[in-house]
């Protein structure tokens, strides 16, 4: 089983709001990534997480909260966003983020609009 | 400045013909190569990965090719069907001892009937 879940499949949330985004993978990963991807751009690497530890973190705003509560699961709490927060957010894992080898397998995506 | 350029940005092409899309990359020292098919609003998916000494590796009707001295990569599509219609996006890894993923820009493609 190579699939990266992630829920909800689309979220619109207002300015004010507080929600999680979910994503889970039960591949043995001990590597898990929230990327930002805008439309027709690339994705945005947000965060790192690397056996459940927060490894990188590319200077994402303190709105974008995110937990690792166990191997399996990432979080990505958010609160007070702004509309141009709107985007596709993705979830991604790979065996080790300590190696340049191993492929990241990436879920279908939270579609995120802010109204 | 580590870069991956893709072309086109987008093509058309008539369902069962073969296009090639292009990538280069100035991404040193380099790892691997990575090509992913993405669709409107969902995920990548990955097609193939390459390192330094593969040159072509084939999945179904995507072939990819590698060459490491023009870091220059390609990805053919052979006998085009209307499910390729996406963005397929080419990565380079560094050799950084991480994942540290350099993502071109993406050539959409579009396969019309």
């Amino acid at each position: 089983d190579t699939e990266v879940t992630q829920t909800p499949k689309h979220l619109v949330m207002g300015m004010t709001n507080k929600k999680s985004l979910k994503c889970e993978q039960h591949m043995g990963h001990r590597a898990m990534y929230w990327y930002k991807q805008k439309a027709k751009k690339p994705p945005e690497l947000m965060f790192v997480y690397s056996y459940e530890k927060l490894s990188i973190n590319e200077s994402v705003p303190s709105r974008f909260s995110p937990e690792c509560p166990n191997s399996s699961l990432l979080n990505l709490h958010l609160h007070a966003l702004q509309p141009e927060d709107s985007a596709l957010y993705l979830c991604a894992s790979s065996q080790a983020y300590a190696s340049d080898s191993y492929e990241q397998y990436f879920g279908p995506g939270t579609r995120l609009t802010v109204t | 400045k580590n870069q991956v350029e893709q072309s086109p940005q987008s093509l058309i092409i008539l369902e069962g013909k073969n296009c090639t899309l292009q990538c280069n990359y100035t991404v040193s020292p380099f790892s691997n190569l990575r090509w992913y098919k993405q669709d409107t609003g969902r995920g990548p998916v990955s097609l193939t990965i390459m390192t330094f000494s593969e040159n072509t590796k084939s999945n179904g009707r995507y072939t990819a090719t590698l060459d490491a001295d023009t870091k220059q990569s390609s990805l053919h599509i052979t006998a085009s069907q209307l499910s390729d219609s996406a963005s397929y996006i080419c990565v380079v890894s560094a050799r950084t001892g991480f994942q540290k993923l350099v993502f071109g820009t993406g050539t959409r493609l579009l396969v019309s009937p």
